[in-house]
């Protein structure tokens, strides 16, 4: 059983379409983030959820929104999307959102805007 | 500010020389916890090591060791008797305090190993 995983893993799609990318953990965990890695590998945090509550707001474009439905799914929703917005995505949780919190990811949703 | 530097873009070796990965880090915060990751050319993130502010103690699993050092703020990562199974990118980590996990990444050391 994949502990965090991700849906699709690979989105191709024109400019100005919006996309959703989907994201389940079967951890048990209360903590659930996404994390963007762009064309150089650099990772950086885009938002995180506790406990359905939205605890992270990095400065994140707003055609960008996460959705938590319950503790075990977040959905990233993309509005308008650009070219800039091609990227992987990762999701991930942690038991908890502190800081001793080990994060487990997802294999990422590789998502590319023609 | 929080920052992680990873100053090797990219370290090509030979199989079974061993190699160190250098992290350096910057925060203010006295609770902090630091991160090794793994990213092998298929793409998933897989969690090698976090070790806390409070615990200099270095470590050793198996082939892999770290070295955590506060005076010099670093967090180094050696691999010892490299393998090809080893090539992959690198990712040292700092979770920022304020009490929410906020893992901030440093740019990644690409790591290949030649048979």
């Amino acid at each position: 059983d994949t502990a965090v995983s991700q849906t699709p893993k690979y989105l191709v799609t024109q400019m100005g379409n919006d996309k959703s990318i989907k994201c389940e953990q079967n951890l048990g965990h209360d903590t659930m983030y996404w994390y963007k890695q762009d064309s150089k590998k650099f990772l950086k945090i885009m938002f995180s959820y506790n406990n359905k509550e939205l605890i992270i707001n990095e400065t994140v474009p707003n055609r960008f929104s996460p959705k938590s439905p319950d503790k075990a799914h977040l959905n990233l929703h993309i509005n308008s999307l650009e070219l800039g917005d091609s990227a992987v995505y990762f999701c991930a949780s942690s038991k908890t959102g502190t800081l001793t919190g080990e994060l487990f990811f997802g294999e990422g949703s590789r998502l590319t805007v023609l | 500010a929080q920052k992680v530097t990873q100053a090797q873009t990219e370290i090509s070796v030979v199989e079974k020389e061993d190699v160190t990965l250098d992290c350096v880090y910057e925060t203010r915060d006295t609770t902090y916890y630091l991160f090794w990751y793994k990213q092998p050319p298929s793409g998933e993130l897989v969690f090698l090591i976090r070790r806390n502010s409070f615990d200099e103690q270095n470590e050793i699993s198996g082939r892999y060791s770290w070295n955590f050092q506060k005076s010099t703020s670093s967090f180094n990562f050696t691999i010892t008797a490299s393998q090809v199974v080893d090539s992959a990118v690198y990712f040292c980590a700092l979770s920022e305090g304020g009490g929410y996990n906020k893992l901030i990444f440093g740019a990644g050391t690409r790591l290949a190993v030649h048979p």
